[in-house]
């Protein structure tokens, strides 16, 4: 059984710019979250997604996005780069359903570096 | 709002001691524990899931209690090698389908 795929694995980019990173979660799992990791934050939960809605929302600036696809692949997106925006950016994939008591299973990451 | 600490940050032991690694949560409504494990640079290898019903979940080596009364949970590795040193982190999920509030982490550091 397939892991959950997050692409690209490293990316640098130019403050100003935008990016647009990618997460397919397990086959069959229909919520995709993404977190934020630095090293004087910590994990912090951006955005959950679950058949194609936002259900959830951290405390996050209006730059970062998401969206999912009816195949349950998510995108997130962040505008207008800031220095602060460079992190690992973690993905995490679960059943979504709310009957059941179920765990996440987290990607690779990706690694942004804004300069 | 639900706070998760993790104390102490770093820890080092020699090989064969066993770990104990500690987490705490102000809000004792939760949903699910779960404890992962993150080498340097990379994503968070779930390693238990305790539901809030639970007292306790154990996966070869590596057992973690919860007494959400107290707010807290331990997560216990039996002789520790080197291969285990790594950050371990826990994390609570007050509702179904709801974030994962973490806590700061715990360096794990295995000595041969």
């Amino acid at each position: 059984k397939a892991g959950v795929t997050q692409t690209p694995r490293y990316l640098i980019k130019t403050r100003g710019q935008q990016v647009t990173l990618s997460c397919s979660p397990i086959s069959g799992h229909r919520s995709v979250s993404w977190y934020q990791q630095t090293p004087g934050q910590g994990l912090q939960f951006l955005f959950e997604y679950f058949s194609e809605t936002q259900r959830n929302k951290g405390n996050f600036p209006g730059r970062f996005s998401g969206r999912q696809f009816s195949n349950s692949r998510s995108e997130m997106n962040v505008s207008t780069l800031e220095l602060g925006d460079s992190a690992l950016y973690l993905c995490a994939s679960s059943p979504g359903g709310t009957g059941d008591n179920y765990g996440y299973t987290f990607g690779s990451g990706t690694r942004l570096t804004v300069v | 709002k639900q706070e998760v600490t993790q104390i102490p940050a770093a820890l080092s032991v020699p090989e064969g001691e066993n770990l104990v690694l500690n987490c705490s949560f102000t809000d004792s409504a939760i949903y699910n524990l779960q404890w992962f494990r993150q080498d340097p640079g990379k994503g968070l290898t779930s390693l238990l899931l305790i539901q809030s019903s639970q007292r306790e979940q154990t996966s070869g080596r590596l057992n973690a209690s919860l007494d959400k009364s107290s707010g807290r949970s331990t997560l216990y590795i039996a002789a520790s090698q080197p291969g285990d040193s790594a950050t371990y982190l826990c994390a609570v999920a007050v509702a179904a389908g709801n974030k994962l509030t973490f806590g700061g982490g715990t360096r794990v550091l295995v000595k041969p």
